[in-house]
Parts: structure tokens; sequence; C-alpha cells
């Protein structure tokens, strides 16, 4: 079975653009969740989504969006692009919105200049 | 109460050595506490994980040890080989909740 693939892997974007991250969860898997990661804060939960519903959302200000379709792939979004916007987003799927294993992709690398 | 504190921030064994990566948490909702394990360019991939009705959970060469009372959780890894080098992350949930609170992270380092 297939991971969760995650397009692109690396982006580079300037301070003031948007972009949006794709994530493909493992076939039959429900529920996404999105993390950002970057040396100094670690890994940080930005939301969770299942059945196309945010169920939770992470301390994260509003230019952090997200959504996900009826197949259960799920985009984010960060618009008005800061530096400390740069890191590495990391999506994770797991069977239901209540399983407690994630699995994660292998990550987008965004950096914002 | 969110936090989970990691230590030590770096390791670096004997091969054939034990690891030891300890954590500690402070909400005592928490029910689900996973450990993985981060290779350079990958992201994070699931080692084990115990829930608090046991104190240790063994596979393979990994062992979680588990201390309700001390709200504590440990990862050992014996026999420690150079593939396991890499960043280690405790990790804890509310189970039913998809959000993981991570630890800082561990970068061991397994030499020959």
């Amino acid at each position: 079975k297939a991971g969760v693939t995650q397009t692109p892997r690396y982006l580079i974007k300037t301070r003031g653009q948007q972009v949006t991250l794709s994530c493909s969860p493992i076939s039959g898997h429900r529920s996404v969740s999105w993390y950002q990661q970057t040396p100094g804060q670690g890994l940080q939960f930005l939301f969770e989504y299942f059945s196309e519903t945010q169920r939770n959302k992470g301390n994260f200000p509003g230019r952090f969006s997200g959504r996900q379709f009826s197949n259960s792939r799920s985009e984010m979004n960060v618009s008005t692009l800061e530096l400390g916007d740069s890191a590495l987003y990391l999506c994770a799927s797991s069977i239901t919105d209540i399983a407690d294993t994630q699995y994660f992709g292998p990550g987008t690398r965004l950096t914002v200049l | 109460q969110q936090q989970v504190k990691q230590s030590p921030q770096s390791l670096i064994v004997q091969k054939g050595g034990i690891s030891i990566i300890n954590c500690a948490y402070e909400n005592t909702a928490f029910d689900y506490f996973p450990w993985y394990q981060q290779f350079p360019g990958k992201g994070p991939a699931l080692l084990i994980a115990i829930r608090p009705d046991v104190s240790e959970k063994k596979e393979g060469r990994f062992t979680i040890s588990f201390n309700k009372s001390a709200k504590q959780f440990s990862l050992h890894i014996m026999d420690s080989q150079p593939g396991d080098s890499a960043t280690y992350f405790c990790a804890a949930s509310r189970s039913g909740f998809q959000k993981l609170v991570f630890g800082t992270g561990t970068r061991l380092l397994v030499s020959p």
C-alpha cells in the first residue's frame, strides 16, 4: 500500500506570496493532519481534517488554512508568506478520526526568501 | 500543560550499547504516547506506542517504559546500531484526538 504522498517536495517563495501544499493520505485513510517542523519550534500541530471538516486547529494565525476533499486528499494554504514560515510541512493520515496511529508523509520543504 | 519535555537533546552511544531517551508530560488527559524516528529528509515514522494501562511495552530492540504517577515515559534502544542514528521524538495525545504534542527531539548517534 502506498504511503502518504506530499507535493511538491520543495518550494521556494518570496515574502508576501501565497502557497498551496497538497497531501494524499494512505488509501482508505480518512483523517489528515498537518504539522509544521522548524529547528526552533520543533513539530507543531496545525490542523486536522476528517470527512471534509476541520476538527481541530493549532495555535497558528489565520494565514494558515486548509481543506479536505471528498476523496480525503487535503491541501493547506499559507497566504502572505513571512520569512518565519520557512519550514518542513508534514502531513499525517490515519484511518479514522479516533484512530491513534498516524502515518507521516515525507513533507514539503518551504523556503521563504 | 500541553508541553512534553524531552531529554537529552543529543546522545552518543557506542554500537551494542543501550540508548535511553526520556520524556515527561504535564497534561493528565494524555493517554496515548508514541515514539517517532526521523531520518534526514524523511517524515517521522512511528516506532512504538504505549497507553497508561501498561508500564512497559517491547517491540524487538525497542522498549517503552511508562511511569503514570511520575508522568514520565522513556524509550530504550537495546543493542544500538549505527542504522539507529536518527532523531527521535516522543509525543502525547488524548485518545480520539489527532493532535500530537511532540517533544523537542533527541539526536542519536551510534558510533561504530
